[in-house]
C-alpha cells in the first residue's frame, strides 16, 4: 500500500531556530497538505498545496510558516523562529483529485519539540 | 462545512460489534461522509467514505439513512487493536479545488479484553 513518508520522526529545536519538516507524498497524488496536532487536542488544518502553489491556508499558517515543493517528490514545511507553542505533531497528507476521491493518506508525523 | 456531533467515548468488549453514530444535520447536497481512525502518535487513517445508503469494505461498514443527517460506522468483531479515536468528517471540495478536512474531537473507542 502506498505511503506518505515524513522525516524526521522527532525533532527537538531551540526556541527561535528554524526547522524544516519533510514529506514525500504518494507519487500520483496531486494535492498536498500539512496538519498539526498539539498534544491532547484536535487535528488542525494548516495549508493545502496544488499545482505548485498554496490553495488554502488557515489562520494558524501565518508568515512564520512556508511550504515548498523543491523537486518532483518532496514537500516541505518550514517554520521560522520557532516558539514554544509550535510544539506539536505535524502531519503531511496527500490526496487524489476527482469526484469521490476525497480520502487522504496521512504520514506518521513529525513530533516537533521546541525547548 | 457541516458540523458533526459524535460521542466523546465508547467502551466495548473484544469480539463485539461496535456502532458509532455521527450527526450532521446541516449536510449539503454535495457533501460526502468520511471516517478516519487515529492511533496515539500516528496520523489519521482513512477508513471509509460514503454518500448515501450503505458502503462496506474490508474494515468497516457505513450506514447512511435517506435524509443523510446522520451516519453510523460499524466495526464488526472489534479487537484490542481497534482501540483508537474515530473521526466523522463531512465536506466537499472548496472553490479553490482542494479539500480541507476539519477534524472534531472524535470518539475515543476503548476495547476491553
Amino acid at each position: 500500500e502506498p505511503e506518505v513518508t515524513q522525516t524526521p520522526s522527532h525533532q527537538v529545536t531551540q526556541m527561535g531556530q528554524e526547522v524544516i519538516l519533510r514529506c514525500v507524498p504518494i507519487s500520483n497524488h496531486l494535492y498536498f497538505y500539512w496538519y498539526r496536532q498539539i498534544l491532547g487536542q484536535k487535528v488542525e488544518f494548516l495549508v493545502s498545496f496544488y499545482n505548485n502553489e498554496i490553495s488554502e491556508k488557515s489562520e494558524i499558517f501565518d508568515d512564520q510558516f512556508s511550504v515548498e515543493r523543491p523537486d518532483g517528490s518532496n514537500f516541505t514545511l518550514k517554520i521560522r523562529s520557532t516558539k514554544l507553542e509550535d510544539s506539536a505533531m505535524y502531519f503531511c497528507a496527500s490526496s487524489e483529485p476527482g469526484p469521490g476521491s476525497y480520502g487522504y493518506t496521512f504520514g506518521s508525523g513529525t513530533r516537533l519539540t521546541v525547548v | 462545512l457541516a458540523k458533526t456531533t459524535q460521542p466523546i467515548s465508547m467502551d466495548s468488549y473484544e469480539g463485539q460489534e461496535v456502532n458509532i453514530t455521527c450527526s450532521h444535520n446541516n449536510i449539503a447536497t454535495n457533501d460526502y461522509i468520511t471516517w478516519y481512525q487515529q492511533f496515539p502518535s500516528q496520523g489519521p487513517r482513512f477508513i471509509i467514505q460514503g454518500y448515501k445508503t450503505k458502503v462496506t469494505n474490508e474494515v468497516a461498514s457505513l450506514f447512511i439513512p435517506a435524509d443523510r443527517k446522520s451516519s453510523t460506522l460499524s466495526l464488526p468483531r472489534v479487537s484490542l487493536s481497534d482501540t483508537a479515536v474515530y473521526y466523522c468528517l463531512v465536506g466537499d471540495r472548496s472553490g479553490a479545488g482542494s479539500y480541507q478536512l476539519t477534524f472534531g474531537k472524535g470518539t475515543k473507542l476503548s476495547v476491553i479484553p
